[in-house]
């Protein structure tokens, strides 16, 4: 298996952009996770899925962001517009239900800089 | 609430020299836990996992780690480090129906 697919791996835009995130998570899974990584706060769930309906999206920073997952196959994360503040690595991860622990396979991220 | 303290933010060692990691979860029940490593540049990797029984846990590169209940801890240990080992180490606790909570990562530098 490819693992978990995150692509642009690094996206460059200018404020007031739409930025577009997009995730493949490992064939199988049914839990699908979005997380900020920042130095000031660390790791930050934003949202996730379970059988690409979205289950809890209290992480979700502002009305900004908002995240889809239209087939178990794929997910974006959207911002928009975006702000020098989001400026952060977007991180990916799935998991499959079975004994319930949740064991996360992360993608290798999205540095987005915002200027 | 379920919640995970890292409460070293670095730790330095010298190569060769033994690591330990501190991990402290508070949780309403026995939780799942789970130690892992992100090295420069990319993704978090899972480097072990405790479940239940044998409280001692073995993982991928040497690493082990011990949940003591009665310490409400889980820490990640090393015998002997390796400048390849200079990473960010992350614990994480869940199971049941919570999902894993992060702590907020210890950072490992490794001197020659």
């Amino acid at each position: 298996d490819a693992g978990v697919i995150q692509s642009p791996r690094h996206e460059v835009t200018e404020m007031g952009q739409e930025v577009t995130l997009r995730c493949k998570p490992i064939s199988g899974h049914d839990y699908l996770f979005w997380y900020r990584q920042t130095m000031m706060r660390g790791l930050e769930l934003l949202i996730y899925f379970n059988n690409n309906v979205p289950i809890d999206d209290s992480g979700m920073p502002e009305d900004r962001f908002s995240a889809k997952m239209p087939n178990a196959s794929f997910s974006t994360l959207k911002i928009q517009p975006s702000e020098p503040r989001d400026s952060a690595v977007y991180f990916c991860a799935s998991s499959a239900t079975g004994g319930f622990s949740y064991e996360q396979y992360f993608g290798p991220g999205t540095r987005l800089t915002v200027t | 609430a379920q919640s995970v303290t890292q409460p070293d933010i670095h730790i330095t060692v010298s190569e060769g020299a033994s690591l330990e990691l501190r991990c402290n979860y508070s949780y309403g029940a026995t939780p799942y836990l789970f130690w892992y490593v992100q090295s420069p540049g990319q993704g978090l990797q899972l480097l072990l996992k405790y479940f239940s029984g044998d409280t001692l846990v073995q993982g991928i590169k040497g690493f082990e780690a011990e949940f003591k209940r009665s310490q409400s801890s889980f820490n990640l240990r090393k015998p002997s480090v390796h400048w390849s080992d200079a990473a960010e180490y992350f614990c994480a606790a869940g199971g049941g129906s919570y999902i894993p909570t992060f702590g907020r990562g210890t950072s490992l530098i490794v001197h020659p």
